[in-house]
This record gives structure tokens, C-alpha cells and sequence, in this order.
């Protein structure tokens, strides 16, 4: 199993601004997926953060928007741009373990006024 | 693209009776994962099943995957409330490249 920290665990962002949610893991792992829980509902795969080159996003997030660094094999951080309060979420870090289950971090709370 | 639906969005039920949540696919999936997320707190993995008519137990948890790979069922005899959480099921779809999370289904347990 995975141990990955996630920083900060909760925020509380004016509309407008723009915060980082970082990622560290105790391990090295080829890829780490960033995903976004919107109050009560499942969880949707943003992009995955590919170490060496550029993220990968899903369709309905763009680059611009949800900025990724990966500068080594056990970190990783999200950028939320330009916040608005649709943007408020649980933003959470995974990474892929030996029979292809995900183990998550314990996820960024952020709510944007 | 590949969709994974899951009922009941929501269960209530009295401690010591049984639940069960269904999770459908509208493809074929390779193999099927379960979450457990507790109120709170982050998914947390259950487990995995990849073949056919697979069925598997974890102490009151009983867990299918249907003959045709479509659709899946998680099982909980007897709940508890530590059982309080939303049970998500994750399919792989055949070109196995991407995991897509069913909604959910909320467990709440009366004492």
C-alpha cells in the first residue's frame, strides 16, 4: 500500500483566486490521477499527472484551468484557478497500487466564497 | 463513452438488516473494484473482481460480478454501524485504460 499526504486538507478561497493542492507519496509511482468530489456526489478523474511531460486531462477540464506539475516520481501538485464557488470540491490525489486499485490521499476540502 | 450507474443513491436501514447496492455498466468491464468512503473521509478500496460469475467474501460483505461483466452487487448481512459510509463501485472498461466510478450508494444505519 501507498501512504500519500495531501496538503492542505481543507481551504476556505475568495472568487478569483487561485490555490495549490499538493501531493506527496512514499513511494515511487509511474502515474498519480488528480480527482474531483463535488458535495454528495462521485468521483470524477480530472487528468493524470505524468512525470517528465504534460498531464493528461479528461474532457471538461483544461490545462488553463487546472494547472499540474509532476517533477518527480513521488509528487505532484493541482492548481484551481481563478476559483469560483462551482470550483468548491474535494480535490483528491491517487495512485495506482499492483492489481490496479487506487489509493487515495485524504483529499483537499475546498470551499470558494 | 462507458457509464456506470448505481442503485439505490441512498438506503436507510435498521442495524442488523441487510443491504445491498447494484452497480450496472452500459459495456463490457474487464474487471470491477469496490469503495468504501466513510462520512468524511477519503474512498478507501474493498476489493477487486475480475472474472465471470465471480463471487467473493469479506467477513459480512459479499461481492458479484454478473456472468456478463456488466453489472456488479456488493451484499452486507447484518449491518452495523460502522457499515455508515457511500459504497462506490470503479469499472475498467475492456480497453482497460480508464477506471469510471458509479454515483454511489449512501448507507445510513439506524442504532
Amino acid at each position: 500500500s501507498a501512504v500519500i499526504s495531501q496538503k492542505p486538507s481543507r481551504d476556505i478561497c475568495q472568487r478569483g483566486t487561485s490555490l495549490t493542492i499538493q501531493c506527496q507519496v512514499d513511494s515511487q509511482v509511474t502515474m498519480m490521477f488528480w480527482y474531483r468530489q463535488q458535495p454528495g456526489q462521485s468521483l470524477t478523474l480530472i487528468a493524470t499527472a505524468n512525470q517528465g511531460s504534460e498531464a493528461t486531462y479528461e474532457s471538461g477540464f483544461v490545462i488553463d484551468k487546472f494547472p499540474i506539475s509532476r517533477p518527480n516520481l513521488t509528487f505532484s501538485t493541482l492548481t484551481v484557478s481563478n476559483m469560483s464557488p462551482e470550483d468548491s470540491s474535494i480535490y483528491l490525489c491517487s495512485v495506482v497500487a499492483g492489481l490496479g486499485e487506487l489509493f487515495f490521499g485524504e483529499g483537499s476540502r475546498l470551499t470558494v466564497l | 463513452g462507458q457509464q456506470v450507474m448505481q442503485i439505490p443513491q441512498y438506503q436507510h436501514v435498521q442495524e442488523g438488516e441487510d443491504f445491498t447496492t447494484y452497480c450496472n455498466s452500459s459495456t463490457t468491464l474487464s474487471n470491477i473494484q469496490w469503495y468504501k468512503q466513510r462520512p468524511g473521509g477519503h474512498p478507501v478500496f474493498l476489493i477487486q473482481l475480475v472474472k465471470s460469475g465471480e463471487v467473493k467474501k469479506q467477513k459480512r460483505l459479499t461481492f458479484q460480478f454478473g456472468e456478463a461483466k456488466k453489472n456488479s452487487s456488493l451484499h452486507i448481512t447484518a449491518t452495523q454501524t460502522t457499515d455508515v459510509g457511500t459504497y462506490f463501485c470503479a469499472g475498467f472498461g475492456n480497453a482497460g485504460n480508464m477506471l469510471t466510478f458509479g454515483g454511489g450508494t449512501r448507507l445510513m444505519v439506524k442504532p
